[in-house]
């Protein structure tokens, strides 16, 4: 079974400059994750999709980021205009509701986004 | 709100030793705790999980963790480390009952040297 994909996996952008990350979340996973790590610190949640509805979006910095969800499957995550301090990992995950109501999520390998 | 918070931005120990890596939450409600493990350039993978039940959780690789209510702790443990453990580790939170929003900690990577 094929896992989270993420592209691409570096980016290297100069300041002001805009910004795309694409996922492509596991076949039948309903729920998707956007995540911030910066370096040296844990995973912090950007937005949560139920299908292609943005359910949990309250920690998304809505003046520059953006993100959809078309369809309900791959979502892109959009940043205009990157500022130095977007330098991070930006990890999508994704997640199947099991029998007994609990969603594990399953992450890709993160896009490296650098900004000069 | 719930948080967790990991003891040691880097633990060493040497190949066949004894791993212990902390963990201590902080939550209004009976926790649901994990571990994940990031290896180099690679995602998240999820070690194990607490939720309820016993107490002394197994995981995959060898790894076990147990949860202390009286010590709000759920510490990660491996009996002998290998080379291969090598990575960043990271103990989450659940805020809910359904996992969709996990709170991380700040990770503890893991040096194993021969």
């Amino acid at each position: 079974e094929a896992g989270v994909v993420q592209s691409p996996r570096y980016k290297i952008i100069e300041k002001k400059q805009p910004v795309a990350f694409w996922c492509n979340p596991i076949s039948g996973h309903n729920t998707l994750y956007w995540y911030l790590q910066n370096l040296g610190q844990g995973p912090e949640l950007l937005i949560r999709y139920e299908n292609e509805e943005a359910v949990d979006d309250s920690q998304l910095p809505k003046d520059r980021f953006s993100a959809e969800r078309l369809k309900g499957v791959d979502s892109t995550l959009k940043i205009q205009p990157a500022e130095l301090g977007d330098s991070a990992v930006y990890l999508c995950a994704s997640s199947f509701r099991t029998s007994g109501g609990k969603y594990e999520q399953f992450f890709g390998p993160g896009t490296r986004l650098t900004v000069l | 709100a719930q948080s967790v918070t990991q003891l040691g931005s880097h633990v060493s120990v040497s190949e066949g030793a004894l791993v212990l890596l902390r963990c201590n939450y902080s939550s209004s409600v009976p926790p649901y705790l994990f571990w994940y493990v990031q290896y180099p350039n690679q995602g998240l993978q999820l070690l194990l999980k607490y939720t309820t039940g016993a107490t002394l959780v197994k995981g995959i690789n060898g790894f076990e963790a147990e949860f202390k209510k009286s010590e709000t702790s759920f510490h990660l443990t491996k009996p002998s480390a290998h080379m291969s453990d090598a990575a960043e580790y990271f103990c989450a939170v659940s805020e809910g009952t359904g996992f969709q929003k996990l709170v991380f900690g700040t990770g503890t990577r893991l040096l194993v040297s021969p």
